[in-house]
């Protein structure tokens, strides 16, 4: 089936720092990627839609200058956590739909990446 | 906007008895759920959808139980199995899936 891959898995940074977070989407394509943030022990908070060739659609509250996406290719969406702060320590989630399937069809997602600030 | 919440953080059942996780809505324009499994360190997996057209779908074990009189559904996991244990999140949506708006979460814990 369908897969879909982020890496890392598992990074820690100082604070101050920015940090890339790749999502693959790896036997199909994906004009529309979907980021999302976990809390430990909470549901999963959309943060933005990312469009293939064009600006990601963030949700209320998340700072776009904060959290950059950049979905250059159609198997590929990164969101850049820039000048990172404890606070932004969390488990970040993409998803993925082919896009042959348009609004239907299984959301794919992610491993997860769990990103530790110090 | 979509309210998606579900009624019991932690439900413990016997290994082989029936689970039944339990979720509400609150936008009555909401006309895809699904279902998702999480284990622990790792992203969601999908387990069943429903459209609302539908009141129910059954898949492996597992049936989806839609109710749009009182925005409610439901997962039942039949004959509950140790690898069952997990965080079991329902998810909303309104224009058929796109933009999917994630329940509170609830812990499945399989007792042997």
């Amino acid at each position: 089936g369908a897969v879909v891959s982020q890496h890392p898995s598992r990074v820690i940074c100082k604070s101050g720092t920015s940090v890339k977070i790749e999502c693959r989407s790896l036997d199909f394509q994906a004009t529309t990627m979907f980021w999302y943030r976990q809390f430990p022990k909470k549901s999963l908070m959309l943060m933005a839609t990312s469009n293939e060739g064009s600006k990601a659609t963030y949700e209320q509250g998340v700072e776009k200058d904060k959290f950059l996406i950049n979905h250059a290719s159609l198997t590929l969406s990164t969101l850049t956590v820039t000048s990172a702060h404890p606070e932004d320590s969390s488990f970040y989630i993409c998803s993925a739909r082919a896009s042959r399937q348009g609004n239907t069809g299984e959301l794919f997602f992610g491993e997860g990446s769990r990103l530790t600030v110090l | 906007g979509e309210s998606v919440g579900l009624h019991l953080p932690t439900l413990s059942v016997q290994e082989g008895d029936n689970s039944i996780i339990n979720c509400a809505y609150s936008n009555s324009a909401s006309d895809y759920f699904i279902w998702y499994k999480q284990e622990s360190g790792k992203g969601p997996q999908f387990i069943i959808d429903i459209r609302s057209n539908m009141d129910k779908r059954q898949g492996q074990r597992v049936t989806v139980l839609l109710n749009k009189t009182v925005k409610h559904l439901s997962l039942q996991i039949a004959a509950t199995q140790p690898g069952d244990s997990a965080v079991y999140f329902c998810a909303g949506s309104t224009g058929g899936g796109n933009k999917l708006t994630f329940g509170t979460g609830t812990q499945l814990k399989v007792e042997l």
